[in-house]
């Protein structure tokens, strides 16, 4: 079966200092992959999705950029962090292209100070 | 554009009612429609989807959902609530097109169920 892992889990980061955030899959492959943001525990924005290795679309301008060197690894990256970055970051993959339901990972909470 | 929404911010419901959270959708040409429910700091689950067919949809945890073409609507509903119901839930939206296979998702509705 598909499993996502996310990592860290959590981190608190001063304003201005880098940011990595690791999305990891198994048991599927070729998969696409989205990352999300959650902000106060509401509504999820997508940020990055990504069809295959190296392909990476925006959805949003901002200091934040995506990048995918492997078929199952996703990672979300920042030269500067801002206090605006704070969230609930959620990795998701496409199981099923052709109904297109995602499964999500666990998530990794960034406070940013 | 896509977009979903969500017009409730919180549902109130007592343990053993029938439940209702409310959701409207616009997109282009035939849409993809799912609920997720997400707990407290973890990822959020699938609970049930619309692809094509019978307009009542069935999914997990009892829930089921029903599809309204001509009111762009997708209610996800319940028969008898449960307090351990009580979570953040979400309507998504994907057009049928949409090569992405991204979903946009609702702001959320929190549904508490009280003893």
């Amino acid at each position: 079966s598909q499993t996502i892992h996310q990592w860290p889990a959590t981190l608190v980061q001063p304003v201005g200092s880098p940011l990595s955030l690791e999305c990891t899959v198994e048991g599927t492959s070729n998969p696409n992959l989205y990352w999300y943001r959650q902000a106060a525990g509401r509504g999820l924005q997508l940020l990055f999705y990504s069809v295959g290795i190296g392909q990476i679309s925006s959805e949003v301008p901002q200091n934040l950029s995506a990048s995918r060197p492997q078929d199952r690894q996703f990672i979300l990256s920042s030269k500067k962090l801002l206090l605006s970055d704070s969230g609930f970051y959620l990795c998701a993959l496409s199981g099923h292209r052709n109904t297109g339901e995602l499964f999500f990972g666990e998530g990794s909470r960034l406070t940013v100070l | 554009a896509q977009s979903v929404a969500q017009p409730e911010d919180q549902v109130n419901v007592a343990e053993g009612n029938p439940l209702t959270v409310k959701c409207t959708y616009s997109v282009s040409g035939n849409p993809y429609l799912f609920w997720y429910v997400q707990y407290p700091n973890r990822g959020l689950q699938f609970l049930l989807k619309y692809i094509t067919g019978d307009n009542l949809v069935k999914g997990s945890y009892g829930f089921e959902a029903e599809f309204n073409k001509s009111q762009t609507s997708f209610h996800l509903k319940k028969p008898s609530a449960l307090v351990s119901d009580s979570a953040l839930y979400f309507c998504a939206v994907r057009g049928l097109m949409d090569s992405s296979y991204k979903l946009i998702f609702g702001s959320g509705t929190r549904l508490l169920v009280r003893p």
